[in-house]
């Protein structure tokens, strides 16, 4: 899992309750991803940083808002407008693309949200 | 937009033998392309990668992965599979003419039997 650590590893919330995931890398990676795993369906990129007080919007930011004020970290908020909060949730990190290179991200343990 | 198939959701396979995990993909650019594994409730751990040069990639743990270019396809491979290897396998493209956008595929579930 590298030098990515997520919290809680588990996390039960009543619906309605809005709840924020941490995650910290010490990686000196610039760029920061969050993720949505659900069964049968792979990795749905939520949000992406590629700079601290910068990110962009993925496939489904519905219902969620991050910030990134510090390089180290980049909070995921999960927020009662999110129909179907109940997921493994996966950060990553990466150094950020540029032209000729290739690079892959380095992702945390994850943290499992259960919403009743 | 780029995309990643992964058409089988489970593979099985017993120890000893080789193992092949598919994976097709689709971009309208230069690829590169990514295996990743999951153990259960963990986060993915990277295995290999393509960028350029040799279709064969040699990555961790005794796994290779063959880059067909007429073929689009990426496939994973292990010459003698072990127990251990059971796990979640995803393949992973991105456009190298793109953003930093990564495209991640379903996911196959490779099951190693004794």
């Amino acid at each position: 899992d590298g030098g990515i650590t997520q919290s809680p590893k588990y996390l039960f919330r009543k619906e309605g309750q809005n709840v924020t995931l941490s995650c910290e890398q010490n990686l000196n990676h610039d760029a920061m991803y969050w993720y949505r795993q659900d069964p049968g369906q792979g990795l749905r990129l939520i949000y992406y940083s590629q700079i601290v007080n910068d990110f962009q919007k993925g496939d489904i930011a519905e219902g969620y808002s991050v910030s990134r004020e510090k390089k180290e970290s980049f909070p995921l908020t999960v927020t009662s407008a999110q129909k179907n909060p109940t997921a493994f949730y996966l950060c990553a990190s990466s150094t950020v693309w540029t032209s000729g290179s290739a690079y892959e991200q380095y992702f945390g343990p994850g943290t499992r949200l259960t919403v009743t | 937009a780029q995309s990643v198939a992964q058409p089988e959701d489970q593979v099985n396979v017993a120890e000893g033998n080789p193992l092949t995990v598919k994976c097709t993909y689709s971009v309208s650019g230069n690829p590169y392309l990514f295996w990743y594994v999951q153990y259960p409730n963990r986060g993915l751990q990277f295995l290999l990668k393509y960028i350029t040069g040799d279709n064969l990639v040699k990555g961790s743990y005794g796994f290779e992965a063959e880059f067909n270019k007429s073929q689009t396809s990426f496939h994973l491979k292990k010459p003698s599979a072990l127990v251990s290897d059971s796990a979640l396998y995803f393949c992973a493209v991105r456009d190298m003419d793109n953003n930093n956008d990564m495209r991640f595929g379903a996911g196959t579930r490779l099951t190693v039997k004794p």
